[in-house]
């Protein structure tokens, strides 16, 4: 079946560019998500793209898709300590199934 | 203002007693989901509805049951079948094309 794929955890030092990871199985993805999680706290979308597009930018956010990879990353510019949360990719089909990843805990070091 | 609104915050259930988890969303989104949540595994997708009166099993459906009655609303029944109920459970709906929209979660733990 379906399968989404993430490191569970990533330290960066405050200040630095963080890049979460993300690989998928389903072929017929037509979006893919990044949700962000802080503790206590519901999702939060931080940005989606269509997985006919290469890459999307919005502010310190950066996503690149490699689809014949099946290979999703997330870049955060200047990782603040407001960034630290738990970070979901997630997938969606086009019988709109979607699975999420385990989630990649984002830990910022000062 | 448009919205998905889950209830209880909080549940507990004892052993045995079935419980049902309220989902209702005024975004008029076709499809709906049921996540369930444990600490390190992520999400997982118990039951979808792409449209009313139709739902599909999702990753972990046993234990659980669904009805979609009415395009707003997607409850879910936590059975007593379901043997490790205590979780976080997560609902969401979807405007094709845009982001998936997400209730604050419930919280059921079985005493």
């Amino acid at each position: 079946g379906e399968d989404v794929e993430q490191s569970l955890f990533l330290s960066v030092r405050e200040g630095d560019s963080s890049v979460i990871n993300c690989t998928y199985t389903d072929s017929s993805s037509t979006y893919l998500y990044w949700y962000k999680q802080e503790p206590g706290a519901g999702l939060q979308l931080l940005t989606y793209i269509f997985s006919n597009m290469d890459m999307k930018q919005d502010q310190r956010l950066t996503v690149l898709l490699n689809k014949k990879d099946k290979h999703l990353s997330l870049r955060i510019a200047d990782t603040q300590t407001g960034d630290s949360a738990i970070y979901f990719c997630a997938d969606a089909n086009r019988d709109d199934k979607i699975i999420f990843g385990k989630g990649t805990r984002l830990h910022i070091l000062p | 203002d448009g919205g998905i609104t889950q209830s209880p915050k909080y549940l507990f259930r004892k052993e045995g007693q079935n419980v049902t988890l309220s989902c209702e969303q005024n975004l008029n989104h076709d499809a709906m989901y049921w996540y369930r949540q444990d600490p390190g595994q992520g999400l997982r997708l118990i039951y979808y509805s792409q449209i009313v009166n139709d739902f599909q099993k999702g990753d972990i459906a046993e234990g659980y049951s669904v009805s979609r009655e009415k395009k707003e609303s997607f409850p879910l029944t936590v059975t007593s079948a379901q043997k490790n109920p205590t979780a976080f459970y997560l609902c969401a709906s979807i405007d094709r094309g845009s982001e998936a929209f997400f209730g604050q979660g419930t919280r059921l733990t079985v005493v």
